[in-house]
């Protein structure tokens, strides 16, 4: 079963635009992981946000996690045409495995 | 440093055929991961290994799939028999303690007729 919901499903933009996803779960978290996945590649690690910090900082990705509303946001500013990709975020449980959810499909034009 | 190896990366079977995958993680990293990721869906997670001790396989079909860890290293990941709903993408990811960052392998892409 999945336990992340991304919303967008897909989304479109410009380069030079920043680009916002967010991401519902269920059940309470270790932790929560972006990764982004490019066509036909595997998956990126992108950041982690353990359950006890609001916000994190990795370059032009920035993540925030509200515990009490059981969501997460990431976003990405300055989108390049490289960002095109689809993008999961993951929940991580006490033993280590992730739960992922459906993902976003973002596309950055030039 | 290397990163997780897979092979093959695309096979294509008949249903009913059995098919294995191989995944050599990164050095030193003690967990284990497979996940199967369906065209338009997030990867799930069908078995978790902490060296050759299964953590969680609570997801993985066991009258058909089946997987091992021999040595605390490689693993192989086996369908039989094989099904049409089986065509996905299979995954295989390692990390050195867990909660922490996965990292994944390219995949195997199968796909069964």
């Amino acid at each position: 079963s999945q336990q992340g919901e991304e919303d967008p499903q897909a989304l479109s933009i410009q380069e030079g635009e920043n680009a916002t996803m967010n991401c519902s779960y269920k059940t309470s978290i270790n932790n929560l992981q972006w990764y982004r996945q490019n066509s036909g590649r595997g998956l990126v690690h992108l950041i982690l946000i353990r359950s006890n910090e609001r916000e994190k900082h990795s370059g032009r990705l920035r993540v925030t996690l509200d515990t009490s509303k059981k969501s997460s946001s990431l976003l990405i500013t300055a989108s390049r045409a490289a960002d095109t990709a689809s993008y999961f975020c993951a929940t991580g449980r006490s033993q280590g495995n992730l739960i992922f959810g459906k993902g976003t499909k973002l596309s950055v034009k030039p | 440093e290397a990163g997780v190896a897979q092979s093959p990366r695309y096979k294509i079977i008949e249903k009913r055929q059995s098919v294995a995958f191989w995944c050599n993680p990164i050095s030193g990293h003690a967990t284990l991961y497979w996940y199967q990721q369906i065209l338009g869906q997030g990867p799930k997670l069908l078995i978790q290994f902490q060296n050759n001790g299964v953590v969680d396989d609570s997801q993985l079909p066991k009258d058909r799939f089946s997987a091992e860890r021999l040595k605390g290293v490689d693993s192989t990941l086996k369908i039989q028999p094989a099904k049409l709903e089986d065509s996905a993408v299979y995954l295989c990811a390692s990390s050195l303690d867990p909660p922490d960052t996965q990292y994944f392998g390219p995949g195997t892409r199968l796909t069964v007729l």
